[in-house]
């Protein structure tokens, strides 16, 4: 069974600054897809970003990107520039390999607030 | 296109009654995943349904809980004789052809259960 463990219950960070939310995950698979999602007080869960285990180049989405470290299990996301909405619920997430069961696991979250 | 389409957004029940979840997924999707969000807690899988079959019910309670994707209409995730317990959020996604990934999931904004 996969397992995905987020460490960090809250961040903190000001506006324009940058911050990382860290996630490890383990599991016996060697390939898989990794994801970050973001929760805001909506409660709508948005895609983030994604990762592809068999890529080595780590995913970037505008002011996102991650550290994908495949051999550690570690894969952190990094917001560039914050900005006041992006305050929300981060959840990192972990899939097999797309197949007739692509069910999501996901971590405990990390609440990020972004204050001026 | 509509995206992920759940009601009710909130729905409150009394100890013993029944609760009935509906998500209508994104046109053209045929494979729907149900998640449960407690609070405080990352969503966790429940069961995955295609048109007219449960392929993995993996996470669901063996009891009181039962979900449904008919081959018309939306599918339905129902709870009898709710507890305390079962307050809240309950989550549905679909996808096409059941690839979970990359990018073909989508999560509709959830249904807030709360049980009094």
């Amino acid at each position: 069974a996969q397992t995905v463990t987020q460490s960090q219950p809250e961040m903190s960070v000001q506006e324009a600054e940058t911050v990382t939310l860290s996630c490890t995950y383990d599991t016996s698979e060697n390939n898989y897809y990794l994801f970050w999602y973001k929760q805001p007080p909506s409660r709508q869960m948005i895609l983030v970003i994604r990762q592809e285990a068999y890529k080595q180049q780590n995913a970037t989405e505008n002011r996102f990107s991650v550290n994908f470290q495949k051999a550690a299990k570690s894969f952190s996301l990094k917001i560039s520039d914050s900005q006041l909405g992006d305050t929300a619920m981060y959840f990192c997430a972990f899939m097999k390999e797309a197949g007739t069961a692509s069910k999501l696991t996901f971590g405990t979250g990390t609440r990020l607030q972004v204050t001026l | 296109n509509a995206g992920v389409m759940q009601n009710p957004r909130h729905l409150v029940r009394r100890r013993g009654q029944e609760a009935r979840l509906r998500c209508s997924p994104v046109k053209g999707h045929s494979h729907v995943y149900w998640y449960r969000q407690l609070p405080e807690e990352g969503l966790k899988f429940m069961v995955y349904l295609q048109k007219e079959n449960i392929i993995d019910e993996s996470g669901m309670p063996k009891e009181r809980f039962s979900a449904e994707f008919p081959k018309e209409g939306p599918s339905i995730l129902r709870i009898q004789q709710v507890v305390r317990g079962d307050s809240a959020a309950y989550f549905c996604a679909s996808s096409p052809l059941g690839q979970g990934a990359p990018g073909g999931y989508t999560f509709g904004s959830g249904t807030r259960l709360t049980v009094v």
